[in-house]
């Protein structure tokens, strides 16, 4: 089973500025790795996929990077909608498609 | 306008079983793989089961493997997860995704249902 560590556990901004959350993989999971946003009493929103791709939607201030095992999620200008919980989770070719335990993005 | 309602959840007690439903619509079902993923209170996301468009392969998470069955009817746009000998543990969350393809892997899944609780309990 694909180990998903994020980090940091916490991160504490302020509007405006720049977020940057990190996920790696125990084992090469190539560019198959989700990002997800998840806002209290409600359900995860697909981010990214394929590491860097910006889903339906998603404004141009969230962007995801690497390959392989390591990965970073930034938001480059933080909005007030932005604190949230965020996972990553891996889709690479076998189950199961497990997540990181999630990083928490609170307002300073 | 892609829609995932779930429905199904409630309160049962741990050996007991519950059927998952969750009905789609506006996008063509048949055609992307399916997806359920389970939150217990106050804690992450887990991976529960997947399904093919066609239903022809289906993956499980090895806590739910034997236990739970995935399945859909394509003729009325709805996915299921049959869920017997519950435990404790499985109290969640029980959220439907629709996935970005036709495969169970490489997809990740881009709609996401309202989520519906279960609760096993004595």
């Amino acid at each position: 089973e694909i180990v998903l560590t994020q980090s940091p556990a916490t991160l504490s901004l302020s509007p405006g500025e720049r977020a940057t959350l990190s996920c790696r993989a125990s084992q090469s999971v190539s560019s198959y790795l989700a990002w997800y946003q998840q806002k209290p009493g409600q359900a995860p929103r697909l981010l990214i996929y394929d590491a860097s791709n910006r889903a339906t939607g998603i404004p141009a201030r969230f962007s995801g990077s690497g390959s392989g095992t390591d990965f970073t999620l930034t938001i480059s200008s933080l909005e007030p909608e932005d604190f949230a919980v965020y996972y990553c989770q891996q889709h690479s070719n076998w189950p199961p498609y497990t997540f990181g335990q999630g990083t928490k993005l609170e307002i300073k | 306008e892609v829609q995932l309602v779930e429905s199904g959840g409630g309160l049962v007690q741990p050996g007991g079983s519950l059927r998952l439903s969750c009905a789609a619509s506006g996008f063509t079902f048949t055609n992307y793989a399916m997806t359920w993923v389970r939150q217990a209170p106050g804690k992450g996301l887990e991976w529960v089961s997947a399904i093919s468009g066609g239903g022809g392969s289906t993956y499980y998470a090895d806590s739910v493997k034997g236990r739970f069955t995935i399945s859909r009817d394509n003729s009325k746009n709805t996915l299921y997860l049959q869920m017997n000998s519950l435990r404790a543990e499985d109290t969640a969350v029980y959220y439907c995704a629709k996935d970005r393809g036709i495969a169970v892997a490489f997809v990740a899944s881009d709609y996401w249902g309202q989520g519906t609780l279960v609760t096993v309990s004595s």
